[in-house]
C-alpha cells in the first residue's frame, strides 16, 4: 500500500507569510506525527495526533505553529508569520498503534518531508 | 531529561569493513528502541526496532543491533558495510506508556563507504 504522503515537497516563502504543510498517513494508522529536521537541531518532535484524544503539542516552538488533524486522517501544519529560523524539512509520520503485554509498540513511518525555506 | 547520544558523528569505512555506531539513551522508564536511515535523497527508513525480549534485534539489508539495559545502549552493527549503506543513520527512543509516544532522535551518524 501506499506510504505517507506530504505536499508540497518544496516550499519558498517569503519572511512573514503563512504557510500551510499537508500530510497524507497511512490508511488505518490511528497516530500521527510532525517532526522538524534542521541543520542546528537534528530531529524535533512537534506535535502528535492520536485518534480522538487531545493532542500532544509539546514540542511546537512557538504559538506561530499550529495543527489540525481532520477526519483523523489528513493533517495540517501551519506556521503563520513565517521567520527564517523556521527553514527546515518538516517530517510526518504515522503509525498503528498496538498495545501488547500492556506496554504500547509504536512503529513509525515518516513522509519525505516539505522542505520549507524561508526567504 | 530524555536524550540520545550517537557518539561518532562521520564515519568512514572501506568495502567490507565492519561497522559499529554507538547509541546510548537517558530516558525515565521501559523504552521503545529503534534505528532509521535515510540514503542520500531519501527519507527516513526504520532499519530495526526493540520493544521487548530477546535484546539482540536483525533488521533490514544484515544490520543487527543489540540492546544492552545496564548500559542504556542499543548499538547498530554490520559484519560487512557495502558501499550502498552510505547514509545517515539516527538512533530513536520512545516510551511505552502513558503518552511517551515521540521519538527522540540521536543527532545522526553520516557514514561514507568508500569501494
Amino acid at each position: 500500500g501506499a506510504g505517507v504522503s506530504q505536499s508540497p515537497s518544496n516550499k519558498v516563502t517569503e519572511k512573514g507569510k503563512d504557510v500551510e504543510l499537508r500530510c497524507d498517513p497511512i490508511s488505518g494508522h490511528t497516530a500521527l506525527y510532525w517532526y522538524r529536521q534542521s541543520l542546528g537541531q537534528g530531529l524535533e518532535f512537534l506535535i502528535y495526533f492520536q485518534g480522538n484524544s487531545a493532542p500532544d503539542k509539546s514540542g511546537l516552538p512557538s504559538d506561530r505553529f499550529s495543527a489540525e488533524r481532520t477526519g483523523g486522517s489528513v493533517s495540517t501544519l501551519t506556521i503563520q508569520r513565517t521567520q527564517q529560523e523556521d527553514s527546515a524539512v518538516y517530517l510526518c509520520a504515522s503509525s498503528l498503534v498496538v498495545l501488547a503485554g500492556g506496554s504500547k509498540r509504536d512503529e513509525q513511518y515518516f513522509g519525505p518531508g516539505t522542505r520549507l525555506t524561508v526567504t | 531529561a530524555q536524550s540520545v547520544s550517537q557518539h561518532n558523528h562521520h564515519v568512514i569505512l572501506s568495502e567490507a569493513a565492519s561497522l559499529e555506531l554507538g547509541c546510548n539513551y537517558s530516558y525515565g522508564g521501559t523504552v521503545n528502541l529503534f534505528w532509521y536511515v535515510q540514503y542520500p535523497g531519501q527519507h527516513l527508513q526504520l532499519l530495526l526496532k526493540y520493544f521487548s525480549g530477546d535484546p539482540l534485534v536483525k533488521g533490514i539489508k544484515g544490520f543487527e543491533a543489540e540492546f544492552i539495559k545496564s548500559k542504556f545502549s542499543f548499538n547498530l552493527r554490520k559484519p560487512s558495510v557495502q558501499w550502498s549503506d552510505t547514509a545517515e543513520y539516527f538512533c530513536a527512543v520512545s516510551g511505552v506508556s502513558g503518552g511517551y509516544n515521540k521519538l527522540i532522535f540521536g543527532a545522526g551518524t553520516r557514514l561514507a563507504v568508500h569501494p
